[in-house]
C-alpha cells in the first residue's frame, strides 16, 4: 500500500530556505498530482501547491513568489523548497496524493513533518 | 480565492448524539466540497468527496449534504473515537482553500 514519508530539517533560521522532501513508498509517483500542505501549530490548514509527475506546477499565490514544488520521478521523490522563511512559515508540513477524480482532494496524506523558524 | 466559513468552531457532545456540522463558501462551488476529520497528531482524513460522496472504509454514520454554498456535515450517534477535528475544503477551484475547522470534544 502507498505510503508518503515527509523529512527534512526541524529547524531553520529566518530568511534562510526551508527544504523538504516527500518519499512515496509502494507505488508510483506517475501519472498523478502531488501536494504540499502546512498547518501552523493549533491552526487550520494551507494548500502550498501541487506537481504533476511531468513537474508541471500549480501555486497558491500566497506563496508562489517563494516556493518551489519539484519530482524525481526516479527516486519517487517529492520536494518543497521554500525560500526567505519567517516566523509565520512555522507549521507542520505534509505531502499527500490529490484524488482529480472527483473534485481535488487529498485521499492519502503522509505523517508530516514539523519546521520550527527560529534564530 | 473561495472563502471557507465553518461553524461552530467547536461542539461539546455526548456518546450517541447527533452532531452536525456546517460550511458555508463564499461563492458557489455545485457540490465540489470535501470533508476531513484531524486527530490530534495525525494528519487529517478524507471522509467525504464531492459533498456526500463517502470515502471507502468511512463508516455510514457519517454523511454530507449540501450544494451551492452552503455544506454540512452530520455524525449520526457519535463514537468515542469520532471526537476530533473536522475541516472541509473546497475542490472546485485553485487555490483549494479549507475551513478553519470544528472541534468536536467530550461533553
Amino acid at each position: 500500500q502507498v505510503q508518503l514519508q515527509e523529512s527534512g530539517p526541524g529547524l531553520v533560521k529566518p530568511s534562510e530556505t526551508l527544504s523538504l522532501t516527500c518519499i512515496v513508498s509502494g507505488g508510483s509517483i506517475i501519472s498523478r498530482y502531488w501536494s504540499w500542505i502546512r498547518q501552523p501549530p493549533g491552526k487550520g490548514l494551507e494548500w502550498i501547491g501541487s506537481i504533476y509527475d511531468d513537474g508541471s506546477t500549480n501555486y497558491n499565490p500566497s506563496l508562489e513568489s517563494r516556493v518551489t514544488l519539484s519530482v524525481d520521478t526516479s527516486k519517487n521523490q517529492l520536494s518543497l523548497k521554500l525560500k526567505s522563511v519567517t516566523a509565520a512559515d512555522t507549521a507542520m508540513y505534509y505531502c499527500a496524493r490529490d484524488d482529480l477524480e472527483s473534485g481535488w482532494n487529498f485521499d492519502l496524506w503522509g505523517r508530516g513533518t514539523l519546521v520550527t523558524v527560529s534564530s | 480565492d473561495i472563502q471557507m466559513t465553518q461553524s461552530p468552531s467547536s461542539v461539546s457532545a455526548s456518546i450517541g448524539d447527533r452532531v452536525t456540522i456546517t460550511c458555508r463558501t463564499s461563492q458557489g462551488i455545485s457540490s465540489w466540497l470535501a470533508w476531513y476529520q484531524q486527530k490530534p497528531g495525525k494528519a487529517p482524513n478524507l471522509l467525504i468527496y464531492t459533498a456526500s460522496s463517502l470515502q471507502s472504509g468511512v463508516p455510514s454514520r457519517f454523511s454530507g449534504s449540501g450544494s451551492g454554498t452552503h455544506f454540512t456535515l452530520t455524525i449520526s450517534s457519535l463514537q468515542p473515537e469520532d471526537f476530533a477535528t473536522y475541516f472541509c475544503q473546497q475542490t472546485n477551484s485553485l487555490p483549494l482553500t479549507f475551513g478553519g475547522g470544528t472541534k468536536v470534544e467530550i461533553k
